[in-house]
């Protein structure tokens, strides 16, 4: 079974942009969350979707945002770069139901310069 | 909100020593404590977990230890392998919320 797949893997901006970045989840899995890991601040969660529904959210701006897609794909998108958003920012899927075990892609790179 | 601490930040051994990494959180309502491995140039990989009905789990040459009167739970590596080299992670979530409330991390080496 393909695991989460994380697309692009490495991006360079500049500041005042906006990017897109995307997730796909392990088949079969509904739920997929955000995270973003920087060496300051380490691993702090962004939010997370289910069945097309934000159903949590972190401590971020709202320059950041996301969305889910019926097949359970999952985008985030943040506008109005600054510099501090340079960061790894990793996507987890992870089964509906009580089981919380969240499986993580090898994230996306941005460097915003 | 939640607040996990993580210690040491960083810890090197000798192949075939023990390694203990420690991990404490502050909301007693939290029930589900995973460990996860970060490679370089990867995510972070499961490699253990623990619910708070359970006060120690074990899976090969990999242990947690959960004390929740403490708050606070451990993994335990032993016999270590250079490729056991890489950042361990530890978090706390509540109930089913997939908010996880990771520690900082710790950078281990494992010494040939």
């Amino acid at each position: 079974k393909a695991g989460v797949t994380q697309t692009p893997r490495y991006l360079i901006k500049t500041r005042g942009q906006q990017v897109t970045l995307s997730c796909s989840p392990i088949s079969g899995h509904r739920s997929v969350s955000w995270y973003q890991q920087t060496p300051g601040q380490g691993l702090q969660f962004l939010f997370e979707y289910f069945s097309e529904t934000q159903r949590n959210k972190g401590n971020f701006p709202g320059r950041f945002s996301g969305r889910q897609f019926s097949n359970s794909r999952s985008e985030m998108n943040v506008s109005t770069l600054e510099l501090g958003d340079s960061a790894l920012y990793l996507c987890a899927s992870s089964l509906a139901g009580a089981k919380n075990i969240q499986y993580f892609g090898a994230g996306t790179r941005l460097s915003v310069l | 909100g939640e607040n996990v601490e993580q210690h040491p930040s960083t810890l090197s051994v000798q192949e075939g020593d023990s390694a203990v990494i420690k991990c404490t959180y502050s909301d007693s309502a939290s029930n589900y404590f995973p460990w996860y491995k970060q490679e370089l140039g990867k995510g972070p990989q499961l490699i253990i977990d623990i619910r708070s009905n359970v006060g120690e789990k074990k899976d090969q040459r990999i242990a947690v230890t959960l004390n929740k009167t403490a708050k606070h739970f451990s993994l335990h590596i032993t016999e270590t392998q250079p490729e056991d080299s890489a950042v361990y992670f530890c978090a706390a979530s509540l109930g089913s919320a997939r908010q996880l409330t990771f520690g900082s991390g710790t950078q281990l080496t494992v010494l040939p």
